[in-house]
């Protein structure tokens, strides 16, 4: 299995841009999780999806759109880029085990800067 | 509201020192409690959790943490610590509170030094 896979790795936007971080999993997993990662301040949920077609907003959704059309793929949209969303950006998922929520496989994580 | 405190920025250890990463939560009901570890330009990585049962629970590497439910802790631990431990761990909880999503709180994480 790749796990979770995150693309770009890299990317530098200008003020306005829009662009979207894919995110895949192979492990047939229900819950998938955007966070971005700021110095110092830990993880914030950007938005997570309990399944193919349910996504919900986390703790910090403004200026972010995800879709889930399937349950391997979970896309994060930036319609106007700004530079408060330069950070690094990890997915993750985690699977349902009867009503149990386990652990979460995080991606590689994309670094965005936005100038 | 549902939070998780690592109270140490950095801890520094000896090579094959013991060596102790400090969390403690608060959350409604019973707690889900997870340490992850982060290497330079890498997602996190579980390492273990403690759901139910045992309030020592035993992961990847060599670590374990103990939960302790008086002093609402889940300290990390690893009795020698390897310079190949050194990178930032996170601690985080979830409630068990059946009905609707239970959202993970993370701390902010605490890097670990171990000096050879």
């Amino acid at each position: 299995n790749a796990g979770v896979t995150q693309t770009p790795k890299f990317r530098i936007l200008k003020i306005g841009q829009s662009m979207t971080l894919q995110c895949a999993q192979d492990m047939n997993h229900n819950y998938m999780y955007w966070y971005r990662q700021d110095p110092g301040m830990g993880l914030k949920l950007i938005y997570y999806s309990v399944g193919a077609g349910i996504t919900d907003k986390g703790e910090v959704p403004n200026g972010y759109n995800v879709s889930r059309s399937t349950t391997e793929d979970f896309p994060l949209r930036l319609e106007l880029a700004a530079p408060s969303q330069t950070s690094v950006y990890f997915c993750a998922s985690s699977y349902l085990k009867g009503l149990i929520r386990g652990e979460q496989y995080f991606g590689p994580g994309t670094r965005l800067t936005v100038t | 509201a549902q939070s998780v405190a690592q109270p140490e920025d950095q801890v520094n250890v000896a090579e094959g020192n013991p060596l102790t990463v400090k969390c403690t939560y608060s959350v409604s009901g019973n707690p889900y409690l997870f340490w992850y570890v982060q290497y330079p330009n890498r997602g996190l990585q579980f390492l273990l959790k403690y759901i139910t049962g045992d309030n020592l629970v035993k992961g990847s590497y060599g670590f374990e943490a103990e939960f302790n439910k008086s002093q609402t802790s889940f300290h990390l631990k690893k009795p020698s610590a390897l310079v190949s431990d050194s990178a930032l761990y996170f601690c985080a909880v979830r409630g068990s509170n059946s009905g609707g999503y239970q959202k993970v709180t993370f701390g902010i994480g605490t890097k670990l030094q171990v000096i050879p």
